[in-house]
């Protein structure tokens, strides 16, 4: 079956380093995004993996490994406005997105 | 400011009304997709189009029915609505159908049925 497991919650201090995992399986891959989203807001486009390795932008980088499963989102100094729920999503085939519920991020002074 | 705008932002409806939820993009993307997000679940694909005239079913859509008239307009309707549709609705585009890329998303249509 499809399966996308993250940690419901997570907290950090700022201007530390987190690292949030996601772990998949699904039927088919393209790649895996990340997205973020504040309380009451819309998800918004971080980042999209598609081949092994590391991506870095700016103060995120993502990780991705396709034969383990695995990605994450390394968020570096962390500031009170990263406190959001991070979305992990797999494209599968047929276009469609398979989304992990989300881990919400509390950043604490 | 270009983007996707969804109305109403929120609405209780009750139970065995019809609701239609409106979203319009100024991008001319491609695709457009209906999602509903409830607590401690992911995303869920309602509906789908891929382009102008066509639509496609998602991982959940059953009670809901889509159109896609034109590039611009993806309205969701719910025919008889049911409590079990209590949910934060969001519209979404990307440019490509087939290749998600980046979506964009609306700000989101918070419907309660009672």
């Amino acid at each position: 079956g499809q399966n996308i497991d993250q940690p419901t919650e997570m907290t950090a201090t700022e201007g530390a380093i987190v690292q949030i995992n996601c772990t998949y399986q699904t039927s088919g891959f393209n790649g895996l995004f990340w997205y973020q989203q504040h309380a009451g807001e819309a998800p918004t486009f971080l980042s999209y993996n598609v081949l092994d390795g590391l991506e870095e932008k700016g103060r995120f980088s993502s990780f991705l490994s396709r034969s383990k499963g695995y990605s994450y989102l390394l968020l570096k100094e962390l500031q009170m406005k990263d406190s959001a729920s991070y979305l992990c999503a797999v494209w599968e085939s047929n276009y469609q997105l398979i989304w992990g519920a989300g881990t919400k991020l509390i950043i604490k002074p | 400011i270009a983007g996707i705008t969804q109305a109403p932002t929120s609405q209780i409806l009750a139970a065995g009304r019809r609701m239609t939820l409106r979203c319009t993009q100024d991008m001319r993307h491609n695709a457009m997709y209906w999602y509903r997000q409830d607590l401690g679940l992911g995303l869920r694909l309602i509906h789908y189009s891929n382009t102008a005239g066509t639509t496609g079913k998602g991982e959940v859509p059953d009670g809901y029915s889509v159109s896609r008239a034109n590039t611009d307009d993806f309205p969701l309707t719910l025919a008889s609505a049911v409590p079990s549709q209590t949910s934060v609705y969001f519209c979404a585009s990307s440019a490509l159908a087939g290749d998600p890329g980046e979506l964009f998303f609306g700000e989101g249509s918070r419907l309660t049925v009672l």
